[in-house]
């Protein structure tokens, strides 16, 4: 149980063009999901909390008109990286909460995207 | 501000020995704590979370202590194995269900 999937898994695209990552939970609902981006060898840095039916929280230092999140129903949140820079190259990372899994903060992780920009 | 402290160095265990990890934080008092694992190139994977209010957790292999008063957990791994060579990370709850993350430690596990 508790399986998160990322799509793509890899994308490799021009500068300035828009790039779109999705991330389902399949077997449970995710009223929160969470968006990271890891460079090597670094911590995961949390860039926004996606919460289904509203508006994403985004951490210090991110760019909300840069990094475009929609979490439209409790399967799904999309994280659209637009007019992408090479500085925005790096592995994306989302992540879900079970929604029934009681009190605990226990997220479970897709496989990452690993962007590059061109 | 909260502070969490993974050893960065690479730690190298021999086949069949206990590894073990070590985690400590500052500035904070969190009511639970997590470790995950983490291979290159992939996502973390949750492991195990312990509460304030216990002292141990196990899952087969897997043992994780948390010293509230030290401010300090460690992860065992018992009888290690090559296939448990990976990054293992911990983290603390931070509120609204929002994680605060170490920079992991990388096991490495020799036949």
């Amino acid at each position: 149980g508790a399986v998160v999937s990322q799509h793509p898994s890899r994308v490799i695209c021009k500068s300035g063009t828009s790039v779109k990552i999705e991330c389902r939970s399949l077997d449970f609902q995710a009223t929160t999901m969470f968006w990271y981006r890891q460079f090597p060898k670094q911590s995961l840095m949390l860039m926004a909390t996606s919460n289904e039916g509203s508006k994403a929280t985004y951490e210090q230092g991110v760019e909300k008109d840069k990094f475009l999140i929609n979490h439209a129903s409790l399967t799904l949140s999309t994280l659209t990286v637009t007019s992408a820079h090479p500085e925005d190259s790096s592995f994306y990372i989302c992540s879900a909460r079970d929604s029934g899994g009681g009190s605990t903060d226990t997220q479970y992780f897709g496989p990452g995207t690993r962007l590059t920009v061109l | 501000s909260q502070k969490i402290e993974q050893n960065s160095e690479a730690l190298n265990i021999q086949e069949g020995k206990t590894a073990t990890l070590t985690c400590n934080y500052t500035n904070y008092s969190p009511a639970y704590l997590q470790w995950y694992r983490q291979d290159p190139g992939r996502g973390p994977v949750f492991l195990l979370l312990i509460r304030e209010n216990e002292k141990e957790k196990r899952k087969e292999r897997l043992k994780v202590t948390f010293d509230t008063t030290l401010k300090q957990s460690l992860f065992h791994i018992t009888a290690s194995q090559p296939a448990d060579s990976a990054t293992y990370l911990c983290a603390l709850t931070k509120g609204n269900y929002q994680l605060i993350w170490g920079a992991g430690t990388k096991l490495i596990i020799k036949p």
